[in-house]
């Protein structure tokens, strides 16, 4: 079965911090993505990459970049964290050079931003 | 601009019963609809998908429920049991994007009483 695994569980940070949240995928997959889950609004796309150092903005890049330097790991960087990035973060990876098929995502970071 | 409406956001639900859980959009090039199944402190995964090409597509007590012309789609979990309460999210790709990107549904919270 494909694992993608998110580095943190549970994450505390203080407003104005550097946030990195990491993304690991085991399964060769050419895409990746960051995903916000926030209580009534659903999963909003950050950003993507669909291949090691090319990225794409989502519906929410704002406050946000990514990095991805070797194909199975995809970062999420919060340059300075806010109280209204406090969500759920979830990453997710997927096979396919051209379409986007089935998603696998990970467990999610539950990041609290204080 | 939400690119995929679910409703209804909570739905309860007796053991045996019939759960329904609606969407619409209103991109002509969405050309694949999945529906995604997320557990509390999991990450959502791939319940079961259909293509514009057929009406309807089965898979055990799930079924989606599909009208092209009213751009609607539609899970219904026959025999609800308590094991599928559970967060469901509709999705539609976009054929014409980069990637073929997932929009997603706000979610609906589903819960099955015994």
């Amino acid at each position: 079965d494909v694992k993608v695994t998110q580095s943190s569980r549970y994450l505390v940070k203080r407003t104005g911090e550097k946030v990195f949240l990491e993304c690991v995928q085991d399964m060769d997959h050419e895409n990746m993505f960051w995903y916000r889950q926030d209580p009534g609004l659903g999963l909003r796309l950050i950003y993507f990459s669909y291949d090691v150092k090319m990225k794409e903005k989502g519906d929410i890049p704002e406050g946000y970049s990514v990095s991805r330097e070797k194909k199975e790991r995809f970062s999420l960087i919060l340059e300075s964290a806010s109280t209204n990035q406090t969500s759920m973060y979830l990453c997710a990876s997927s096979v396919g050079v051209d379409r986007a098929e089935k998603l696998f995502f990970g467990s999610g970071t539950q990041l609290s931003v204080l | 601009q939400q690119q995929v409406k679910q409703s209804p956001q909570s739905l309860i639900v007796q053991k045996g019963g019939i759960s329904i859980i609606n969407c619409a959009y209103e991109n002509t090039a969405f050309d694949y609809f999945p529906w995604y199944q997320q557990f509390p402190g999991k990450g959502p995964a791939l319940l079961i998908a259909i293509r514009p090409d057929v009406s309807e597509k089965k898979e055990g007590r799930f079924t989606i429920s599909f009208n092209k012309s009213a751009k609607q789609f539609s899970l219904h979990i026959m025999d609800s049991q308590p094991g599928d309460s559970a967060t469901y999210f509709c999705a539609a790709r976009d054929r014409g994007s980069t990637l073929g990107r997932l929009y997603f549904g706000r979610g609906t919270q589903l819960t099955v009483w015994p």
